[in-house]
């Protein structure tokens, strides 16, 4: 059971939206920043968002990451067959004093 | 460009012992906080532990405290991680992870290619 809690999975078609939502509590997402990771099948984690809502250099701003609360966002938009992956969301646990991730989003785009 | 290389997995017998490695190239080694992250076969990712560049703060997850150690060699570009009392719940690849501005804030934008670990009964 994860400390952070994911929808198991979300689809939606291509060219249009979707969210996936990250849901923790005030001793993580409530006091610290959010990341998301895409990881593609047999491959390593590839960081999207950092510090709730940033993008590192080379992910298309059809990425976007919002905080609010105890709970985070990810959203895409103009879903394309290249984004079927598993998601992540992660952030530091102050009463753990632990790095946590929820249990991730599949992503399928139909 | 910055590369991870994890070594050192392999099939290990329960209550048995492995040391992982993590070859770092490409960037200044010691400027950087380090984290190991695990992901059991089918399952999400999961974080180890992290250490600090110089090696005065570690962290760990409370399911491998006691039993892994993580260090970290700075002349040498190396991250270590040494696990001991191995059980079937440490099954997974075992990635090492770099936070893209030196402290740790969750944010790994390199990681290795991962080095599996299998423990059998």
């Amino acid at each position: 059971q994860s400390v952070l809690t994911q929808p198991p999975s979300v689809s939606a078609a291509p060219g249009q939206k979707v969210t996936i939502s990250c849901s923790g509590s005030i001793s993580n997402i409530g006091n610290d920043y959010v990341s998301w990771y895409q990881q593609l099948p047999g491959t390593a984690p590839k960081l999207l968002i950092y510090d709730n809502n940033k993008r590192p250099s080379g992910i298309p701003d059809r990425f976007s990451g919002s905080k609010s609360g105890t709970s985070a966002t990810l959203g895409i938009t103009g879903l394309q067959t290249g984004d079927e992956a598993d998601y992540y969301c992660g952030t530091w646990d102050s009463s753990l004093s632990a790095r946590v991730f929820g249990g991730g989003t599949k992503l399928t785009v139909l | 460009e910055v590369q991870l290389v994890e070594s050192g997995g392999g099939l290990v017998q329960s209550g048995g012992s492995l040391r992982l490695s993590c070859a770092a190239s490409e960037f200044t080694f010691s400027n950087y906080w380090m984290s190991w992250v695990r992901q059991a076969p089918g399952k999400g990712l999961e974080w180890v532990a992290n250490i600090k560049q110089d090696g005065s703060e570690k962290y760990y997850v409370d399911s491998v405290k006691g039993r892994f150690t993580i260090s970290r060699d700075n002349a040498k570009n190396s991250l270590y991680l040494q696990m001991n009392s191995l059980g079937a719940e440490d099954t997974a690849v075992y990635y090492c992870a770099r936070p893209q501005r030196g402290y740790d804030y969750g944010d790994y934008d390199y990681w290795g290619q991962g080095t599996l670990v299998t423990v059998s009964s």
